[in-house]
């Protein structure tokens, strides 16, 4: 069956552009988490949804960092005014429920120049 | 200080090897424990939970101290396929967050 896809694969941007980054999580899962994971390190919590409602918010880095799930199903991470440090492989997962396991996508690779 | 702690590595073993990593974690209040495996620009993929009691799965155990707020993963027997990242991973069951450690790199060699 099909798993979590994310597009695009790899994004290079110029720092001040704006990006978005999708992910369409597996079909029925409920609870849907982005993470962030800079080169050498483990991913990171940016935010997290049940459903529609954006319930946990609390690892975006700033207020250029802004994510959607309008309709329960696929999310789009936006970034506003791309910085440096801002370039790293985002990762979305689903699950079933909050504390079930979840499946991760390939990715986003973003890199700002 | 990162609440989930690891030894970055890497850890370079020969095929056949038994290989351990250890895994720190500060905050009491975590509730489930997993490792979970990243091969090099892939997605991390659940390896297996791990339980107070210990709980192995072929050539994999993982053990977990809660007293210590330790966490292991033993590997027998090591293959080639075995080369990637293990990532130590708890969850406070607050909303299902995954708190991720560093990862730990093992290469294993013919």
């Amino acid at each position: 069956g099909a798993g979590v896809s994310q597009s695009p694969r790899y994004k290079v941007a110029k720092r001040g552009q704006d990006v978005a980054l999708r992910c369409d999580p597996i079909s029925g899962h409920v609870s849907l988490f982005w993470y962030q994971q800079a080169l050498g390190q483990g991913p990171e919590f940016l935010t997290y949804f049940q459903n529609e409602a954006q319930l946990d918010k609390s690892g975006l880095p700033s207020d250029r960092f802004f994510a959607e799930r309008p309709e329960g199903s696929v999310s789009t991470l936006k970034i506003q005014r791309t910085q440096q440090e801002d370039s790293a492989v985002y990762l979305c997962a689903s699950s079933l429920g909050r504390n079930q396991p979840q499946h991760f996508g390939d990715g986003t690779r973003l890199s700002i120049l | 200080r990162k609440e989930v702690e690891q030894d970055p590595g890497p850890f370079n073993v020969p095929e056949g090897a038994t290989v351990a990593f250890n895994c720190t974690y500060s905050n009491s209040a975590s509730q489930s424990f997993f490792w979970y495996r990243q091969d090099c620009r892939k997605e991390p993929k659940l390896l297996m939970s791990v339980y107070s009691s210990g709980n192995e799965d072929g050539r994999f155990t993982a053990q977990l101290n809660r007293a210590s707020q330790y966490i292991s993963l033993l590997i027998r027997d090591s293959k080639l396929s075995d080369s990637a990242t293990y990532l130590c991973v708890v969850n406070r069951n607050q909303g299902g967050k995954l708190i991720f450690g560093q990862g730990t790199e093992l290469s294993v060699k013919p």
